[in-house]
């Protein structure tokens, strides 16, 4: 069976500093990969979506960038953190062509 | 482009009360809809999703919703409110073959002993 795993689960950061939030799926293959943040009453919005290994779709300007380095992997950075970047970070995938989106368990980050 | 709007952020409804969660959906195309579920803290569920044929669609934990296109409404129901239904619900759009799916703001549904 299919499982996304995401982490770390929390982080506590400085302005200024960098971030790298990984998620990894296991049991696919070629698996769309995507990154959403939720915000405090803001619903959820799409950071970035990946069809394939080194292929990144940026739906909004910011200060964060995605990699995805092997098929299965998928990771969010920033070179400095913004206190506008804490929030609640999720990772889901989906197999091409279709439509359900699996979720991760999120990864909450803190910007102080 | 394709965009999602809930009807209220916060719903309270006392337990073994009916629930209703509204969602109208905007879309170019014929839409796919899902609605999902977050509880405190962790990642989302997926409840039930509407793609083609039967426009009431039934799904986990008694929950049901129903496409009605004329209205552009995917409104997520349950006939008996549990304690444990207490959590953020989000109703989401995407069309067929889409790579992106677009999330509404969410609602925050309480259940009152």
């Amino acid at each position: 069976s299919q499982t996304i795993h995401q982490w770390p689960a929390t982080l506590v950061q400085p302005v200024g500093s960098p971030l790298s939030l990984e998620c990894t799926v296991e049991g696919t293959s070629n698996p769309n990969l995507y990154w959403y943040r939720q915000a405090a009453g803001r619903g959820l919005q799409l950071l970035f979506y990946s069809v394939g290994i080194g292929q990144i779709s940026s739906e909004v300007p910011q200060n964060l960038s995605a990699s995805r380095p092997q098929d299965r992997q998928f990771i969010l950075s920033s070179k400095k953190l913004l206190l506008s970047d804490s929030g609640f970070y999720l990772c889901a995938w989906r197999i091409s062509g279709a439509n359900v989106l699996t979720f991760g368990a999120g990864s909450r980050l803190t910007v102080l | 482009a394709q965009s999602v709007t809930q009807l209220g952020s916060h719903v309270s409804v006392s337990e073994g009360a009916l629930v209703l969660l509204r969602c109208n959906y905007s879309s170019s195309v014929p839409p796919y809809l899902f609605w999902y579920v977050q509880y405190p803290n962790q990642g989302l569920q997926l409840l039930l999703k509407y793609t083609t044929g039967a426009t009431l669609v039934k799904g986990i934990n008694g929950f049901e919703a129903e496409f009605k296109k004329s209205e552009t409404s995917f409104h997520l129901t349950k006939p008996s409110a549990h304690m444990s239904d207490a959590a953020e619900y989000f109703c989401a759009v995407t069309r067929e073959y889409g790579n992106k799916l677009v999330f509404g703001a969410g609602t925050i549904l309480r259940v009152k002993s």
